[in-house]
């Protein structure tokens, strides 16, 4: 069965600092995907970054980058130069099962900057 | 590009009562997903369409919820009866068909948020 833990339900972080958020996935699949979502308090979940599980390089956007470590299963969320408005909830998911797998969404970690 | 529209944003009703949400995908989005989001927990995949089809709908309580997309567009969820544990945000989101791979980006709607009472 496939499975995504997030194990910080809350971080703190001072503005324009860095903070990793912890995923880890278990699967038997060898093919699969790995997602992160951001939640603000409006509630819906936005898109921030993927990572394909034969991709050898770590996935970059902007701030935003993944840490992959596929021996460990970790696919940890890292965001540099925080600021006010990263304030939200993060959320991990994968997809494996093949193309027609669904996203299963791990718990969740609630992420406060402060000023 | 419009967004995913869901109405109602908020829905409160006693338990036993029926409720409908509606969803609008993206246009041109053939897939479309309906997620239920309890309070502490990452979203769960209730039931997800290609076009007006079911694709997977194994998580979907079947006794009391129903989903349907007749034109292949908008959705609705409904729930009948709703229990106390129902309450929860709804999200509805879309996608791209599906093609190979696993890549492929959802877009999420704002969320239906139901108090049941």
């Amino acid at each position: 069965a496939q499975k995504i833990t997030q194990t910080q339900p809350g971080m703190f972080v001072q503005e324009k600092e860095a903070v990793t958020l912890d995923c880890t996935y278990d699967t038997s699949d060898q093919s699969y995907g790995l997602f992160w979502y951001k939640q603000p308090s409006s509630g819906e979940m936005i898109f921030l970054i993927y990572q394909g599980s034969y991709d050898e390089q770590n996935a970059t956007e902007g701030r935003y980058s993944l840490n992959f470590q596929k021996a460990r299963k970790s696919a940890n969320l890292v965001i540099s130069a925080s600021q006010l408005g990263d304030s939200a909830m993060y959320f991990c998911a994968m997809r494996a099962g093949g193309s027609q797998g669904n996203l299963i969404f791990g718990k969740g970690t609630k992420l406060s900057v402060k000023p | 590009e419009a967004g995913v529209a869901q109405s109602p944003r908020y829905k409160i009703i006693e338990k036993r009562q029926s409720v409908a949400f509606w969803c609008n995908p993206i246009s041109g989005h053939a897939t479309l997903y309906w997620y239920q989001q309890i309070l502490g927990q990452g979203p769960k995949l209730l039931i997800q369409f290609q076009n007006n089809g079911v694709v997977d709908d194994s998580q979907l309580p079947k006794d009391r919820f129903s989903a349907e997309r007749l034109k292949g567009v908008d959705s609705t969820l409904k729930i009948q009866p709703a229990k106390l544990e129902d309450s929860a945000v709804y999200l509805c989101a879309s996608s791209l068909a599906r093609t190979g791979g696993f890549y492929n980006e959802q877009f999420f709607g704002p969320g239906t948020r139901l108090t049941v009472l």
